[in-house]
């Protein structure tokens, strides 16, 4: 069956620009998180998304980032003036039922790459 | 707060060997720990899951072990192979942070040599 999907795979923008980044879960999936990944460093929780609950922005670095989950299903993370300390690669999960019982299936990622 | 540490940062072996990844974390109160593989330009595959109840899990040549107490998690690899090369890290969830937050490591880098 089809995987965690996220788009684009490689994204370069220039400093000051909006980005947005796309994950479409495993369909069913009802939990969805964001992490971003540094070169050498683990991942950085971002969002977390479980049914119609309030999301869990606690992750997000800045007011420059924000996320949306239309009908529980895709979503979209928003970088708005984007700086270079935002390259990174942005990873998206997501798992049937969220909880840390759950397992996570992620996506290739979207490495984003801020000039 | 929950750390998590890995050791080494990279590693190259000769094919055939078998091989530990270690993992070490401050906080003991998780609920489990997973251990992931991670090929360039791709997302995660998660490998083993262990909960906080048990001591190890095994699949095909990976065998991972869990040691609350001393908050140490090793992932062993039997008679490497050169596709086993990849990043590996691994995560605990739940303790005192959260009940379904991951918590990191940066990961170890492997590579297996022909």
């Amino acid at each position: 069956g089809a995987g965690v999907s996220q788009s684009p795979s490689n994204k370069v923008t220039e400093k000051g620009k909006d980005v947005e980044l796309r994950c479409d879960p495993i369909s069913g999936h009802t939990a969805l998180y964001w992490y971003r990944q540094s070169l050498g460093q683990g991942l950085e929780f971002l969002i977390y998304f479980q049914g119609n609950s309030a999301p869990d922005k606690s992750g997000l670095p800045s007011d420059r980032f924000s996320a949306e989950r239309t009908g529980g299903s895709v979503s979209t993370l928003t970088i708005q003036r984007t700086q270079q300390e935002d390259s990174a690669v942005y990873l998206c999960a997501s798992s049937p039922k969220g909880g840390w019982r759950s397992p996570l299936h992620f996506g290739n990622g979207t490495r984003l790459t801020v000039t | 707060k929950q750390e998590v540490t890995q050791i080494p940062a990279a590693l190259s072996v000769p094919e055939g060997e078998n091989l530990v990844l270690n993992c070490s974390f401050t906080d003991s109160a998780i609920y489990n720990l997973q251990w992931f593989r991670q090929d360039p330009g791709k997302g995660l595959t998660s490998l083993l899951l262990i909960q906080s109840s048990q001591r190890e899990q095994t699949s095909g040549r990976l065998n991972a072990s869990l040691d609350k107490s001393s908050g140490r998690s090793t992932l062993y690899i039997a008679a490497s192979q050169p596709g086993d090369s990849a990043t590996y890290l691994c995560a605990v969830s739940g303790g005192t942070d959260s009940n379904y937050q991951l918590i990191w490591g940066a990961g170890t880098k492997l590579i297996i040599k022909p």
